[in-house]
């Protein structure tokens, strides 16, 4: 079946420094990637998405690229902020479902 | 317009009891989803409703638990009785359409259970 494996956290860094988080996925077909992010007390959402290979998504300084060679969607930033704290889930969907990573925990130090 | 809402937001239970977590949609989503994250590990789906009817129940650990959603609007999430690996944050999402129509489903902030 589908899977979705992850960088393990945690995973501390300094304000502005650069962040990546390893995502690999194993999949039949050509399954849309996501990165989801959970700010502390709150719901997951979505923070990213690339449907097809070679796709880059971004948001809020956020990226990742879809490499079907791979099968990666790595996330990246440049320079993160203590704002940016939370847990990060890389997922894959098929027609209506997701299938999750085991979460990476991020925490930002000022 | 509100987000889905979960309820409650952390119930600790003995074994064996009885527990019914309930999930509100955002108005208008037809697609309500349930989802587990037990023990730090992945968040992994548990079944699929389309306004009343199940679509995808494959996810279901057992017959312990039971999901219903009376009506197309709110879900309930029964499991009876609680066992020790029940243990973990059950997540509520709610969509317009499936994600292979490029629609979003967007997530409750999750119902903690802990069973002691």
């Amino acid at each position: 079946g589908d899977s979705v494996t992850q960088m393990e956290g945690p995973v501390t860094l300094s304000e502005e420094a650069f962040l990546t988080i390893n995502c690999t996925y194993t999949a039949t077909g050509y399954p849309s990637l996501f990165w989801y992010v959970q700010y502390p007390g709150e719901g997951l959402q979505l923070l990213l998405k690339a449907t097809k290979a070679d796709d880059k998504g971004s948001n809020k300084g956020f990226e990742a690229t879809y490499r079907k060679e791979t099968t990666s969607f790595h996330l990246e930033k440049g320079s993160v902020q203590v704002s940016d704290s939370a847990v990060y889930f890389c997922a894959l969907s098929d027609n209506y479902k997701l299938s999750f990573g085991a979460g990476t925990t991020v925490t930002v130090r000022a | 317009e509100a987000g889905v809402t979960q309820f409650p937001s952390h119930s600790v239970i003995e074994k064996g009891q009885t527990v019914t977590l309930r999930c509100d949609p955002i108005s208008g989503h037809d697609n309500l989803y349930w989802y587990r994250r037990v023990m730090g590990k992945e968040i992994k789906f548990l079944l699929h409703f389309v306004k009343e009817s199940k679509q995808d129940e494959s996810g279901m650990p057992n017959n312990r638990f039971l999901a219903e959603r009376t009506g197309g609007t709110y879900s309930t999430l029964k499991v009876q009785p609680a066992e020790l690996e029940d243990s973990g944050v059950y997540f509520c999402a709610s969509s317009r359409g499936v994600l292979a129509g490029g629609y979003e489903q967007y997530f409750g902030p999750g119902t903690r259970l802990t069973v002691t």
